[in-house]
């Protein structure tokens, strides 16, 4: 049993083109992440939402929404791509408070030609 | 502001050794949580440990040993008898601990950790 899933796992795409990441966790946690993995290897937080509400909206393009439609639910919508988007993209998700360690989705290889 | 330092970008050892990556963190929260994370060539994120910053016991589990020392602000990671399947870039994160239902993850730069056979 998968914990957190994401799909696709691979995405290429052209610039402009608008394309959607979905994530779903099935361990009944309450907050869910989006972060960045750029080309070396940094990563960095995007969003996070917690029972559907948006807790951090880090400085990110406004191209980039995140919706989710329910607490399992955290699916991440990018319009209008640019070169510069092409990451890999990781869902994750915790129970609620810093204490808890975040479990992570196997990934989202963005390319954007 | 929160900031991570991993100032060993790679790190290459022969299998059977024992090597410890760094991490230093800076924080102005007096309760925050000290995390470390694998990832394989797979490309997943692994938990590996989480730490409280009131807890400066060391911990082993296995072939790995962590090092937190609040005094220097380190949180270092050694394994001992390296072995192949030990290969992966490794990253420490820090978490605040203020109340609060999601807190982001900091991450260090992370470290490339090969194993030679």
């Amino acid at each position: 049993d998968t914990a957190v899933s994401q799909t696709p796992k691979y995405l290429v795409t052209q610039m402009g083109n608008d394309k959607s990441i979905k994530c779903e966790q099935n361990l009944g946690h309450d907050t869910m992440y989006w972060y960045k993995q750029d080309s070396k290897k940094f990563l960095k937080i995007m969003f996070s939402y917690n029972n559907k509400e948006l807790i951090i909206n880090e400085t990110v393009p406004n191209r980039f929404s995140p919706k989710s439609p329910d607490k399992a639910h955290l699916n991440l919508h990018i319009n209008s791509l640019e070169l510069g988007d092409s990451a890999v993209y990781f869902c994750a998700s915790s129970p609620p408070g810093g204490f808890h360690e975040q479990y992570f989705g196997p990934g989202t290889r963005l390319t954007v030609t | 502001a929160q900031k991570v330092t991993q100032a060993q970008t790679e790190i290459s050892v022969v299998e059977k050794e024992d090597v410890t990556l760094d991490c230093v963190y800076e924080t102005r929260d007096t309760t925050y949580y000290l995390f470390w994370y694998k990832q394989p060539p797979s490309g997943e994120l692994v938990f590996l440990i989480r730490r409280n910053s009131f807890d400066e016991q060391n911990e082993i589990s296995g072939r790995y040993s962590w090092n937190f020392q609040k005094s220097t602000s380190s949180f270092n990671f050694t394994i001992t008898a390296s072995q192949v399947v030990d290969s992966a870039v490794y990253f420490c994160a820090l978490s605040k601990g203020s109340s609060g239902s999601a807190r982001q993850l900091t991450f260090g730069s992370g470290t490339q950790l090969t194993v030679l056979p």
